[in-house]
């Protein structure tokens, strides 16, 4: 079984712009939870998705968003990057509804760097 | 709020010593418990999990115990190897809510 895919695995942006990133889940898997890690503020919860519906968010300012499709994939976008946005960005998918006590696998991040 | 303190790295060892990660939580109501490994440019993989009190998670080696009396999850390991070398992070899940909170992360160098 195919694990979490995201892409990209590296991106460069200078300040002002946007990205979108994007994340596939395991197959069946129909919950993606986003994270952002930094050396500063380590691990922090972004937002989770179940059914195209969020339905947890984290404490970030509105330039970050996501949203979740029909097949369960799940993208991300930061509008107006800030240099403090740089960081690994961590998508996990687990089987069923949030709360529930599945296990959450994780993807190997997309690396960004914001000039 | 909820809340993950895990002692600061990072931790260096010989191979074949014995491995003990500090890990405490607050939470309100009964959090599950993980650890979770972060291998270099890796994302992470669960280690091992204990959902309710006084149950032991483990894997390959590793051990934590949940305390509820203590509000701990310590993570333990009897005789480490180099391929253990790696960023360990414990975690909480509770309530109704689906994601973790994460302490900072322990780094751990295993010379042979």
């Amino acid at each position: 079984k195919a694990g979490v895919t995201q892409t990209p695995r590296y991106l460069i942006k200078t300040r002002g712009q946007q990205v979108t990133l994007s994340c596939s889940p395991i197959s069946g898997h129909r919950s993606v939870s986003w994270y952002q890690q930094t050396p500063g503020q380590g691990l922090q919860f972004l937002f989770e998705y179940f059914s195209e519906t969020q339905r947890n968010k984290g404490n970030f300012p509105g330039r970050f968003s996501g949203r979740q499709f029909s097949n369960s994939r799940s993208e991300m976008n930061v509008s107006t990057l800030e240099l403090g946005d740089s960081a690994l960005y961590l998508c996990a998918s687990y089987p069923r509804a949030a709360g529930s006590y599945n296990e959450q696998f994780f993807g190997p991040g997309t690396r960004l760097t914001v000039l | 709020g909820n809340s993950v303190t895990q002692m600061e790295g990072p931790v260096t060892l010989s191979e074949e010593a014995f491995l003990t990660i500090n890990c405490t939580y607050t939470a309100t109501g009964y959090p599950s418990l993980f650890w979770y490994v972060q291998y270099p440019g890796e994302g992470l993989q669960l280690l091992l999990k204990a959902t309710k009190a006084d149950d032991k998670g483990s894997n390959k080696g590793f051990e934590a115990t949940y305390r509820k009396e203590t509000t701990s999850f310590h993570l333990e390991k009897g005789s480490v190897q180099v391929s253990d070398s790696a960023v360990y992070f414990c975690a909480l899940r509770g309530g109704s809510q689906g994601n973790l909170i994460f302490g900072k992360g322990t780094k751990l160098s295993v010379k042979p």
